[in-house]
């Protein structure tokens, strides 16, 4: 199964909104509620920012927020801070082959 | 505080063998799922497989079915990734994470991750 579809890059000025979609297929992002997205800073490991499409981990700020319509999961980040500056990836459960398919990662710009 | 620790960084030649590890602590080690998750230099995320300690059963995604053997030490809370023979093309960062809930249609996502292994092959 192929990746998951993410714009490579977005960008935005602080306090500002911004959304990044993830596009997958009817055996995965369609099928099952369990989109999740990772924040990568350059040199760092991953870190769990949502699950199950929309659920906040503990410590991780409400300015994050998830959403599902279709194929289609989305994050949207409100109130941009420079600290937001990383990469963000989706990822979705996609059955008992394949497992896990992860999306191509999108850089977010906070200008 | 649950913690995943990893190996230090490897640098070996094509055809030789390597086994790096992912000890966890501050939790059930044998109740939860331990994943791989490879990442090539600047490039994204791929989930190679996944580890049950409690009895070692283990999936592998079919991208890496039969590349790398996937093991884990319940008795030293120790998950392993292994290869036998690496090729230039195995070199990247590999991390360990945790399921929180396995990963099946009711859940899958990492809630924590180790810091990484570099691996690097090269003549």
């Amino acid at each position: 199964q192929s990746a998951l579809t993410q714009p490579a890059s977005v960008s935005g000025s602080p306090g500002q909104s911004i959304t990044i979609s993830c596009t997958g297929t009817s055996s995965d992002v369609g099928n099952y509620n369990l989109v999740s997205w990772y924040e990568q800073h350059p040199g760092k490991a991953p870190k769990l920012m949502i699950y199950e499409g929309s659920k906040r981990p503990s410590g991780v700020s409400n300015r994050f927020s998830g959403s599902k319509s279709g194929n289609t999961a989305s994050l949207t980040i409100s109130g941009l801070q420079a600290e937001d500056e990383a990469d963000y990836y989706c990822c979705s459960y996609a059955g008992s082959s394949t497992f896990v398919i992860f999306g191509g990662g999108t850089k977010l710009t906070v200008l | 505080e649950v913690q995943l620790v990893q190996s230090g960084a490897e640098v070996k030649k094509p055809g030789e063998s390597l086994k790096i590890s992912c000890k966890g602590s501050g939790y059930s080690f044998t109740d939860y799922w331990i994943a791989w998750v490879r990442q090539m230099p600047g490039k994204g995320l791929d989930w190679m497989g996944i580890i049950y300690p409690g009895d070692s059963d283990t999936r592998y995604s079919p991208s890496f079915q039969g590349q790398v053997t996937i093991s884990a030490d319940k008795s030293i809370s120790t998950a392993y990734l292994q290869w036998s023979n690496l090729k230039a093309s195995d070199t990247a960062m590999y991390y360990c994470a945790r399921h929180v809930r396995g990963c099946s249609s009711t859940s899958c996502h990492l809630d924590h991750w180790g810091q990484g292994t570099l691996v690097t092959v090269s003549s």
